[in-house]
């Protein structure tokens, strides 16, 4: 696998379940985030992790719960969803951009399709 | 608050041909970084290409290439001798530099672009 891979692609879940999804970077980078892509409207940064440490977390709702336990993971686990919550969730990685020499570009997984019933 | 602006929701051009693509931004920071980003239908991200604001040259990439204008905040993408596999949305994004919150990129709603044969 290389680059960033997200699964699963597709989702479709009822308001009551739980489920998570999960992202995987395979470029060594240190920032991993969530964004929420829904149907005319800009792509909306969800949260940001460095160095395993949440460092963003643009006023989620809490039934989006965010888990990253090393550089290379990131998921996020969802729980008692509205149907406005379906959308197009994608995943990004990038070096640390405080580090010297770093470039700051993210790079995105293919995203995972979510439709909350 | 930074904003960013595509005013053309949707474009066509023939293959081969020349296209060029709006964005426009609006901040008070002197320091930041501009992409351009393609999503094709496969919905995967892909970046086409990144500005920094504090070189003058503009940034070229194969076929790809953008006209800065930091006092005007425009930031433009050419497509040139435009192929069937250059259909997709494109997104022009700003980020912060040095100092600014980490990963947060600010997108704009996209364009459309088609390449008709």
């Amino acid at each position: 696998e290389t680059g960033v891979t997200q699964t699963p692609r597709h989702l479709v879940m009822g308001m009551t379940n739980k489920k998570s999804l999960k992202c995987e970077q395979h470029l060594g980078h240190n920032a991993m985030y969530w964004y929420k892509q829904s149907a005319k409207k800009p792509l909306e940064l969800m949260f940001v992790y460095n160095f395993k440490e949440q460092t963003e977390n643009n006023s989620v709702p809490s039934r989006f719960s965010p888990e990253c336990p090393n550089s290379s993971h990131l998921f996020l686990h969802l729980h008692t969803l509205q149907p406005e919550d379906s959308a197009l969730y994608l995943c990004a990685s990038s070096q640390d951009w405080q580090l010297a020499g770093s470039t700051d570009t993210q790079y995105f997984g293919p995203g995972t399709r979510l439709t909350v019933l | 608050a930074q904003t960013v602006t595509q005013s053309q929701p949707e474009m066509s051009v023939q293959e081969a041909e020349t296209v060029t693509l709006s964005c426009t931004y609006d901040t008070s920071e002197n320091n930041y970084y501009l992409f351009w980003y393609k999503q094709p239908p496969s919905r995967q991200m892909i970046l086409v290409i990144r500005q920094e604001a504090y070189k003058q040259q503009n940034a070229t990439e194969n076929r790809f290439s953008v006209n800065f204008q930091k006092a005007a905040k425009s930031f433009s993408l050419k497509i040139s001798d435009s192929q069937l596999g250059d259909t997709a949305m494109y997104f022009c994004a700003f980020m912060k530099g040095y100092g600014g919150s980490q990963g947060n990129l600010i997108f704009g709603k996209g364009t459309k672009l088609s390449v008709k044969p």
